[in-house]
């Protein structure tokens, strides 16, 4: 079956520092993967989302990027994070009609 | 981007009671979706619909996707208080990626 994983499950970061996040899928080749953000008790803002290796499309304009190194590897970052940064990061992988959440990783730039 | 219109966005239930809530778009989709988030969780999958006039049923929860495939319901019957949580739904139409739309999402509330 297949897994997803988000790391870390939290962060608190200041304001200007860099960002890593990490996702990674087990158990399925070649998905198409998404970074969503989702502000409190708000819905889901699609950020950037990959069809393959080295493939990236970003929805929305932002000092964060995106990059997809290996297959089931999908990596957010930013180099100077800013207030407005602060939320709730879920990766997904999606087959052609669906798509899974991660757990999600909670960022607050302070 | 394009938004579903999701309601209502919340409810305050008593234990027991039925629930229902809908989604519309001035678009056609061509699958439905309905996820729960619990707190600090990402969403998870529980229903998926693929065709116009489908209803499916998984345990309590019931969706149909719209003959006019612009529009879904979901129906959970004799709610329990695990049943809270936010219910989103999501529509996919044809596009580079798959991508999904979401509504903004339905708060349920469930007074034991």
């Amino acid at each position: 079956s297949q897994t997803i994983h988000q790391w870390p499950a939290t962060l608190v970061q200041p304001v200007g520092s860099p960002l890593s996040l990490e996702c990674t899928v087990e158990g399925t080749s070649n998905p198409n993967l998404y970074w969503y953000r989702q502000a409190a008790g708000r819905g889901l803002q699609l950020l950037f989302y990959s069809v393959g290796i080295g493939q990236i499309s970003s929805e929305v304009p932002q000092n964060l990027s995106a990059s997809r190194p290996q297959d089931r590897q999908f990596i957010l970052s930013s180099k100077k994070l800013l207030l407005s940064d602060s939320g709730f990061y879920l990766c997904a992988w999606g087959s052609t009609d669906t798509q899974y959440f991660g757990p999600g990783t909670r960022l607050t730039v302070l | 981007g394009q938004q579903l219109n999701q309601s209502p966005q919340s409810m305050f239930i008593q234990e027991g009671e039925d629930v229902s809530m809908n989604c519309t778009s001035s678009s056609i989709f061509n699958t439905w979706l309905w996820y729960k988030q619990d707190p600090g969780e990402g969403p998870v999958l529980l229903i998926a619909l693929y065709k116009a006039g489908e209803l499916t049923s998984n345990g309590r929860l019931t969706a149909q996707f719209g003959i006019t495939r612009k529009d879904s319901f979901l129906n959970i019957s004799a709610s329990i208080p695990s049943d809270v949580g936010i219910y989103f739904c999501a529509g996919q139409g044809t596009n580079a990626g798959n991508m999904l739309t979401f509504g903004g999402g339905t708060r349920l509330m469930v007074k034991p």
